[in-house]
């Protein structure tokens, strides 16, 4: 079985601070894909990143980042400089045979 | 190229009615899936399919059902609705069986 774990329920910050969410996951799976999705408002899920599980590279997009952890299963995402756009709930997501397992998501709320 | 599209945004129904849901994917891409959203549950999987087989199903009563047509556009079907049945149900397309991307939703309120 797959489980998707976000311990953080909501994130409260001044805009211009870095935001860290945490993301640990379980699969038996050997081959998988890790995903953060983003949920404005509106309610839409609108895709931000995607890492397979042979890939532990860590990278930087804009102001978006991640720490894939293979060893202690963990898939960390920073935005950094936040923005009040930034605004939303955001998901971390596992994909094994077709099927998107989430997380429970995390609030983060972004403030002028 | 056009988004994921879901129609009706939002929908009002009773107990006992029943409800189709459509979704159309993005130009090309073969599978589409469905997830149900509510506070209580979080974000759940339905089923997926492609080239219009139901390829995956997730842990929902047979009151919801799905088909896919030959131009991979989708509808889902919820029969005898309960309140319970109220949520944000989001349709998402894929080109390779990874990435999958979302549409609005379709919020149902049943009374």
């Amino acid at each position: 079985a797959q489980k998707v774990t976000q311990a953080q329920t909501e994130i409260s910050v001044v805009e211009k601070e870095d935001v860290t969410l945490d993301c640990v996951y379980e699969t038996r799976d050997t081959t998988y894909y890790l995903f953060w999705y983003k949920q404005p408002p509106s309610g839409e899920l609108v895709f931000l990143i995607r890492r397979n599980s042979f890939d532990e590279q860590n990278e930087i997009s804009g102001r978006y980042s991640w720490n894939f952890q293979k060893s202690t299963s963990s898939f960390n995402f920073t935005i950094t400089a936040s923005q009040v756009v930034d605004s939303a709930v955001y998901f971390c997501a596992l994909i094994s045979w077709g099927k998107l397992q989430f997380g429970a998501g995390t609030q983060v709320v972004v403030t002028p | 190229k056009a988004g994921v599209t879901q129609t009706p945004r939002y929908l009002i129904k009773t107990r006992g009615q029943q409800v189709t849901l459509s979704c159309s994917p993005i130009s090309g891409h073969r599978s589409v899936s469905w997830y149900q959203q509510t506070p209580g549950q979080g974000l759940q999987f339905l089923f997926e399919y492609f080239s219009e087989t139901q390829r995956n199903k997730g842990n929902f009563p047979g009151r919801f059902s799905g088909r896919q047509f030959s131009n991979s556009r989708s509808e889902m079907n919820v029969s005898t609705l309960e309140l319970g049945d109220s949520a944000l149900y989001l349709c998402a397309s894929s080109p390779d069986q990874e990435t999958q991307y979302f549409g609005p939703g379709t919020r149902l309120l049943v009374l």
